[in-house]
């Protein structure tokens, strides 16, 4: 079974400053990562994936993600936070023999503040 | 490209009732999955389809169900409705053309509330 781990509910970070919210995860074999964001009243917005090769990911809102398999830990990370950047992540997981499912973690709020 | 939709946004249901909750995947999406997003249990998967067949199943009871059709379109549906169905009910599609990398786009969700 795969699972997802958030260790943080919440995220508090000063506009300008870098940010990282964390997120470790269990699966058999190669994993496929992916980061979303859920702005309020809305679904959920894909950020970036890691499938293979460059451990840092590069994605959407100058988002990026580092890959880490010895410590099996995806973590979000942008150089500089914007007061906009203010939402809820969740980090997901899918196993190559789980078809589309997508197992989520418990999801970190992040709060910019200026 | 329009995006994924769902109707309602948001429903009113007594216990006891049944509900059903539309989605519209993305033009040239195949795939369509459900997920509930509660307070308590956060993000889980109820099914998937493809094809009009479901492909994979989330641990849910048998009350939950979903159909595809030849469109793509999906449906779900709740019968015997509980208070502890009250939750966000995503939506998403991807294109089922790269296997497991491939990326789901979710929909805004219909909210339900059971009272």
């Amino acid at each position: 079974a795969q699972s997802v781990a958030q260790p943080e509910d919440q995220v508090n970070v000063a506009e300008g400053n870098p940010l990282t919210v964390k997120c470790t995860y269990s699966v058999s074999g190669n994993p496929y990562l992916f980061w979303y964001v859920q702005y309020p009243n809305r679904g959920l917005q894909f950020l970036l994936k890691y499938i293979t090769g460059d451990n840092l990911v590069k994605g959407s809102y100058g988002f990026e993600a580092e890959f880490n398999k010895s410590q099996t830990s995806f973590h979000l990370k942008k150089p500089s936070a914007l007061v906009s950047d203010s939402a809820l992540y969740f980090c997901a997981v899918r196993a190559r023999t789980a078809g589309n499912m997508l197992t989520f973690g418990g999801g970190t709020r992040l709060m910019v503040k200026p | 490209k329009a995006g994924v939709t769902q109707t309602p946004r948001y429903l009113i249901k007594t216990r006891g009732q049944q509900v059903t909750l539309s989605c519209s995947p993305i033009s040239g999406h195949r795939s369509v999955s459900w997920y509930q997003q509660t307070p308590g249990q956060g993000l889980q998967f109820l099914f998937e389809y493809f094809s009009e067949t479901q492909r994979n199943k989330g641990n849910f009871p048998g009350r939950f169900s979903g159909r595809q059709f030849s469109n793509s379109r999906s449906e779900m549906n709740v019968s015997t409705l509980e208070l502890g169905d009250s939750a966000l009910y995503l939506c998403a599609s991807s294109p089922n053309t790269q296997g497991p990398q491939e990326t789901q786009y979710f929909g805004p969700g219909t909210r339900l509330l059971v009272l």
